[in-house]
């Protein structure tokens, strides 16, 4: 079972670059979220999606772009990288909808660099 | 946004020793998950709790949820090194948004054999 798959596992990138992050989960979930996790910080939720076509803001969301065209895929993007997104990031998802009984299915985390 | 504070950050314990970390907030909770995450890996669902008072039991592990809602714990009993990991609790406040609940900064558990 592949559940959430997370790619790439680790990148470095030049301040001012852009990449994507990717997310792909297969159990057909209507919830997928990105979290950030920091030293002494916790998981702090940068933007959700509760189905394809709308997303929302978390706690976090500056720096960050989103977009859920297809149910399985919810690509984080970081339009101009900056030191301050040093970070490991993880994608999780749930059904259905990510409420306070929905257990949340993680991947395996990507870790980023920005120098 | 609601928060909660775990305690404490940090546990060394050595093998066969009982811990137990705590996960409170001002606020209360509507339900309470426990999460543990090993390094490398993301975080996976030990157990949810949602009614004041409720205790469960998974193996060693056992979690209750404080009579108002405003707390919970997690014990664990003869402590093994594959209890090694950070141990995180996430809730939301009734009312809240569903969509938005909030992780604690965990409990970092080493368990030394």
């Amino acid at each position: 079972n592949a559940g959430v798959t997370q790619t790439p596992k680790f990148q470095v990138l030049k301040t001012g670059q852009s990449m994507t992050l990717q997310c792909a989960q297969d159990m057909n979930h209507e919830y997928m979220s990105w979290y950030r996790q920091d030293p002494g910080m916790g998981l702090r939720l940068i933007h959700y999606s509760v189905g394809a076509g709308i997303t929302d803001q978390g706690e976090v969301p500056n720096g960050y772009n989103v977009s859920r065209s297809t149910t399985e895929d919810f690509p984080l993007r970081l339009l101009s990288a900056a030191p301050s997104q040093t970070s490991v990031y993880f994608c999780a998802s749930s059904y259905p909808r990510g409420g306070e009984n929905s257990p949340l299915h993680f991947g395996n985390g990507t870790r980023l660099t920005v120098t | 946004t609601q928060l909660l504070e775990q305690s404490p950050q940090f546990l060394s314990i050595q093998e066969g020793e009982n811990l137990t970390v705590y996960c409170n907030s001002s606020s209360v909770f509507s339900s309470l998950q426990w999460y543990r995450q090993e390094p490398g890996e993301g975080p996976v669902l030990l157990v949810t709790v949602v009614t004041g008072g409720e205790v469960k039991k998974l193996k060693r592990l056992t979690f209750q949820f404080g009579d108002a809602r405003k707390d919970s714990s997690l014990h664990i009993t003869a402590a093994q090194p594959g209890d090694t990991g950070l141990y995180l609790c996430r809730g939301g406040s009734s009312g809240g948004s569903n969509y938005k609940l909030t992780f604690g900064k965990g409990t970092l558990l080493t368990v030394n054999p």
